[in-house]
């Protein structure tokens, strides 16, 4: 299996902030990656695919990029809405894996 | 609009079958552009994809390694929804389960997910 390595596990930033997530791949992906955001007590929910797509609905202050085995997950203004748990996913094969997450908090 | 309603126990005996279901509604089981998964997530684990079925003129399974010799996922076309079986649980199995849809176009990935069952094995 792909292995994922997010960084960091913990995020602590403000309103306003502009945040960076990171993810690495044991082997290289393409562009075959996805993040999603998860709230408490909620199923994830994809902001991004093929690292650098806005699925439909998404705000704008998320972006991705990378390819390879190195991805990052940008909010370029951070809301109160965005404190959550983000995760990365690969889809290069369909043993799909995913990252340990990384759990933004308030600072 | 595709929704994922899941239902089955939240409380499984050790050396019992877990098994859970989930209707689909706003697609269908047999779409040939999707495929219908198990992931559970746990602290220890993470989010785990555990296998898929899915519909391309006939149907196919695949599992995750790290339970294929215990799971079986089957689509009921009758009533549109797609169920999964993990056989011989152990407490490493207790978890909270989501069914989720896989679409093709437009990325790889899992846009739409069931509300999620805490299952916990213990006697």
């Amino acid at each position: 299996d792909i292995q994922m390595t997010q960084s960091p596990s913990t995020l602590s930033a403000s309103v306003g902030d502009r945040v960076t997530i990171t993810c690495r791949t044991s082997q290289t992906i393409s562009n075959w990656l996805a993040w999603y955001q998860q709230k408490p007590g909620k199923a994830p929910n994809l902001l991004i695919y093929q690292a650098s797509s806005l699925e439909s609905g998404v705000p704008s202050r998320f972006s991705g990029s990378g390819s390879g085995t190195e991805f990052t997950l940008t909010i370029s203004s951070l809301q109160p809405d965005d404190f959550a748990t983000y995760y990365c996913q690969q889809y290069n094969t369909y043993l799909y894996t995913f990252g340990q997450g990384t759990k933004l908090e308030i600072k | 609009q595709v929704q994922l309603q899941q239902s089955g126990p939240g409380l499984v005996k050790p050396s019992q079958t877990l098994s859970l279901t989930c209707v689909i509604s706003g697609d269908s089981v047999s779409n040939n552009s999707a495929a219908w998964h198990w992931i559970r997530q746990s602290p220890s684990r993470g989010l785990e994809w555990l296998g898929r079925t899915y519909y391309r003129s006939k149907w196919y399974t695949d599992y995750a390694l790290s339970v294929k010799s215990r799971i079986t996922i089957d689509p009921d076309t009758s009533k549109n929804q797609f169920s999964l079986q993990l056989n011989s649980v152990t407490p490493e199995d207790t978890g909270l389960y989501y069914c989720a849809r896989l679409r093709y176009s437009s990325g790889e990935v899992f846009d739409h997910w069931g509300q999620g069952t805490l299952v916990t094995v213990s006697s």
